[in-house]
């Protein structure tokens, strides 16, 4: 056990819907980052936040938006749902902005159909 | 980050000691190496990571060439539950910057 926790574990919905994923990080760890792993990509770094703010933005995509609260557990929100969207969205955290030492979800599993 | 290049599948018998190579011949003074598995769609585990000297753990040992240009991972007791994707990043970055390639998919025999 990481220590990080996403809900929902699985999720379906339909296409053109709205989503949204939830990572609590482990205690103590003010960064959040947001991956993407799907069939034909990998994993992907998509957002950074650091105590709050965004630090540092991979490849997410425009409909897809992130947040961290001021009890550091974060959401990816993810809109307009496209059948591409389907994947593994895992959430990692570490303590400071630069660590490489992530420690990472088990993932929220989201197909679109 | 400097790219690697990995294995992409590899056999090990259970009980034996499993060694896993990467090769990252651009990689540069200030970028360190790190290895990750994922063991069946989980989440990416953290196992060791080291600059230019050896390092060992109570998970692995992480053997760096001179030359820093390979490394190996070294699971020194293989055992069935660590079938997985091991992937090698090399980065100077934080978290955000590790590019998860193909990994090499390990699988332990009983």
């Amino acid at each position: 056990d990481s220590g990080v926790t996403q809900t929902p574990k699985h999720l379906i919905t339909a296409t053109g819907q709205r989503v949204t994923l939830r990572c609590s990080p482990r205690s103590g760890d003010l960064s959040v980052y947001w991956y993407q792993q799907s069939l034909d990509q990998g994993l992907q770094f998509l957002i950074q936040y650091y105590n709050g703010e965004e630090r540092a933005k991979g490849n997410i995509l425009e409909r897809f938006s992130a947040q961290q609260f001021p009890d550091l557990h974060s959401e990816l929100n993810l809109s307009s749902l496209e059948l591409g969207d389907s994947a593994l969205y895992f959430c990692a955290s570490s303590v400071a902005r630069r660590d490489t030492e992530a420690f990472f979800g088990q993932g929220t599993r989201l197909t679109v159909v | 980050d400097a790219k690697t290049t990995q294995p992409p599948s590899m056999d090990c018998a259970e009980g034996r000691a499993a060694n896993l190579p990467c090769n990252h011949s651009t990689i540069s003074g200030n970028e360190y190496v790190y290895w990750y598995r994922q063991i069946h769609s989980q989440g990416p585990q953290y196992i060791i990571h080291g600059l230019k000297n050896n390092e060992t753990n109570e998970m692995a040992s992480l053997i760096i060439t001179e030359d820093r240009k390979s490394s190996t991972l070294i699971l020194p007791h293989a055992t069935l539950r660590d079938t997985a994707v091991y992937y090698c990043i090399v980065t100077s970055g934080s978290a955000r910057q590790l590019t998860f390639g193909s990994g090499t998919q390990l699988t332990v025999l009983p």
